[in-house]
């Protein structure tokens, strides 16, 4: 069984389309997060969310909004796409947030054309 | 500067080489993850620590928190073992990680 799962595994779409990346864990963890890495391979956190509550939400553009409609699911919603929103996006989860491992989904590869 | 600082950026080494891959961090933490990148791209959670060393398997990893640097150790390296390893502390405060830009750290047979 898959623990931290994500689709669509690719996406290809179009500049001004709104598209949305799922994620799901199987864990019972209380903390997920969401992480862009862009085509230089530099990760780094977008948003946090535990109980599903908002947590941390980093300068992201207000295109990007986070729901989490129970604990086991972080979903990512992105409005009006734009070239530089293409990048590969992880969904993690963790026991709660601090000092606890993280557990990393497979990964989405979003495509703006 | 950044605030997480990795060395090398590039590493090769032959088969059972010893490998040590350093980290540097000028925020304040409350752990520092070392995170193993696949060529394919998944991501897995090597170690989470935030005080002393810890072992799993040939992987060590050290930590200094007085002096803001980690270290990764491999030992007996192997080819499978070739991947991105990449060094992120959680911001203490924010509890966000702060992640490095990687090492890639290839081995030949």
């Amino acid at each position: 069984d898959t623990a931290v799962s994500q689709t669509p595994k690719y996406l290809v779409t179009q500049m001004g389309n709104d598209k949305s990346i799922k994620c799901e864990q199987n864990l019972g963890h209380d903390t997920m997060y969401w992480y862009k890495q862009d085509s230089k391979k530099f990760l780094k956190i977008m948003f946090s969310y535990n109980n599903k509550e908002l947590i941390i939400n980093e300068t992201v553009p207000n295109r990007f909004s986070p729901k989490s409609p129970d604990k086991a699911h972080l979903n990512l919603h992105i409005n009006s796409l734009e070239l530089g929103d293409s990048a590969v996006y992880f969904c993690a989860s963790s026991q709660e947030v601090d000092t606890y491992e993280q557990y990393f989904g497979p990964g989405t590869r979003l495509t703006v054309t | 500067k950044n605030e997480v600082e990795q060395s090398p950026q590039n590493l090769t080494a032959q088969e059972g080489e010893f490998i040590t891959i350093n980290c540097s961090y000028s925020v304040g933490i409350s752990a520092l993850h070392w995170l193993q990148q696949h060529p394919g791209g998944g991501i897995v959670s090597l170690f989470m620590l935030s005080s002393g060393k810890k072992k799993h398997g040939r992987l060590i990893a050290t930590i200094n928190i007085q002096e803001k640097h980690s270290s990764l150790h491999i030992t007996a390296s192997h080819p499978r073992d070739s991947a991105v390893y990449i060094c992120a502390p959680t911001q203490g405060g924010s509890e966000k990680l702060v992640f490095g830009k990687g090492t890639k750290l290839t081995v030949n047979p």
